[in-house]
């Protein structure tokens, strides 16, 4: 079975610019979390949907934002670029209970 | 705020040397995963651990959970090459979904 995609894989864009990522989940699974991780801050959670609706929220400014489509696939966006947004983003998608996350390959975003 | 840290943060081993990880979190959960990851890829699931005194093997990896100490391990049997990565254990917070992951342990076996 197909495992969770993101595009693009790789992305440059400069600061003040804004940003949209994609990913699509395993079938069957409704639940998909957004994970940040940099070098310095390591792996921190930026937000849950599910049904559509985000469910958790991380301690990220509102320059972030998600959302969830009927289908489960969810966009994430980040408006007004600043360099500290360089990261990659990773995508996992689990079913609503709690259980196992399956990761995605990641965006690799790079702010110049 | 749910601290999870591990240790050692960088761990060097000879092949066929045995060593442990160590993950340590701050709050109550019954549920924790340890996650692999190879430079510039992903994360790859290598073990759920959802009840306490939860024990998984995989190979030369052994992972095992102890929620009263609110603490988990991956032991490494006989380390070789193949297993030279960043190691991630994250536990769930207890309405599910959000995962707070520890530091990582990068791990290089040496020949």
């Amino acid at each position: 079975k197909a495992g969770v995609t993101q595009t693009p894989r790789y992305l440059i864009k400069t600061r003040g610019q804004q940003v949209t990522l994609s990913c699509s989940p395993i079938s069957g699974h409704r639940s998909v979390s957004w994970y940040q991780q940099t070098p310095g801050q390591g792996l921190q959670f930026l937000f849950e949907y599910f049904s559509e609706t985000q469910r958790n929220k991380g301690n990220f400014p509102g320059r972030f934002s998600g959302r969830q489509f009927s289908n489960s696939r969810s966009e994430m966006n980040v408006s007004t670029l600043e360099l500290g947004d360089s990261a990659l983003y990773l995508c996992a998608s689990s079913f609503p209970d709690g259980s196992e996350q399956f990761f995605g390959p990641g965006t690799r975003l790079t702010v110049l | 705020e749910l601290k999870v840290e591990q240790n050692p943060l960088f761990l060097s081993m000879q092949e066929g040397k045995n060593y442990t990880i160590y993950c340590n979190y701050s709050t109550t959960s019954d549920r924790l995963y340890w996650y692999r990851q190879d430079p510039g890829k992903s994360l790859e699931s290598l073990f759920v651990l959802l009840s306490n005194g939860a024990v998984k093997q995989e190979g030369r990896l052994m992972a095992s959970l102890d929620t009263k100490a609110r603490l988990s391990t991956l032991h490494i049997t006989a380390a070789v090459h193949d297993l030279s990565a960043t190691y991630f254990c994250a536990v769930d917070i207890p309405t599910g979904n959000q995962f707070y992951f520890g530091t990582g342990t990068s791990l290089t076996v040496i020949p």
